[in-house]
């Protein structure tokens, strides 16, 4: 069973610090998604990573693709308030037949 | 207005009774897919549809039946619910144009059921 690890699963940090959440396998993926969800609504796609190595940047949001492509992460500059929400990551290809997701990291940024 | 809509956003049911969540997506997306979200597993695949009369089983499919007899829906039905049922789902279709598992999913708001 392919398995997406998050960490951490919890963040509670302050308004104007940097964060970063990782999302860890040991299986390759052919990409790999990430997603923010807030209360009472579903994830949203933020950014999809294709190329082992791949940086993408989302105004604050810096998102890394591993050079093996088995890892991936999400690096906030200077968090603010509303960032605050469940992020999700979800890997695809790699041998599993469907789009795995990790169990996801919960940001609170406390202004 | 374009998008996808769930329905009923809430619902408490007993268990043993049938109960059905709605999914409709004005895209004409070809994929379309159920989720259910629990604390500590994350989002997993119930069942999922490539085009209209064309479903298959996901990670966690036993104790529900989907259909697909239009393209815009896809109603997940829990033939007799169980408490172990309880969660909150997600329907959410994709349009496939970069493969099955890397295209984007465009998630609903979700239908927060409780079985007694």
């Amino acid at each position: 069973t392919q398995l997406l690890k998050q960490s951490p699963q919890f963040l509670s940090i302050q308004e104007g610090e940097n964060l970063t959440v990782y999302c860890n396998s040991s299986s390759v993926f052919s990409s790999l998604q990430w997603y923010r969800q807030e209360p009472g609504e579903g994830p949203v796609l933020l950014v999809t990573v294709v190329t082992g190595g791949e940086v993408k940047k989302l105004k604050r949001l810096t998102f890394q693709f591993g050079d093996a492509r088995k890892d991936s992460s999400l690096h906030i500059t200077a968090a603010q308030p509303g960032d605050t929400g469940l992020y999700l990551c979800a890997g695809a290809g790699g041998g599993a037949q469907k789009l795995v997701f990790g169990q996801g990291t919960r940001l609170t940024i406390n202004p | 207005d374009a998008g996808i809509t769930q329905s009923p956003r809430y619902k408490i049911t007993e268990t043993g009774r049938q109960v059905t969540l709605m999914c409709h997506q004005t895209w004409s997306h070809s994929y379309m897919f159920w989720y259910r979200q629990d604390l500590g597993h994350g989002l997993r695949l119930i069942y999922y549809s490539a085009a209209a009369d064309i479903t298959d089983k996901g990670e966690v499919p036993d104790g529900y039946v989907v259909s697909r007899s239009k393209t815009e829906n896809f109603p997940l039905t829990l033939e007799s619910a169980t408490r172990s049922q309880t969660s909150v789902y997600f329907c959410a279709s994709s349009d496939g144009t970069q493969g099955r598992y890397n295209s984007p999913l465009h998630f609903g708001n979700g239908t927060r059921l409780t079985v007694t």
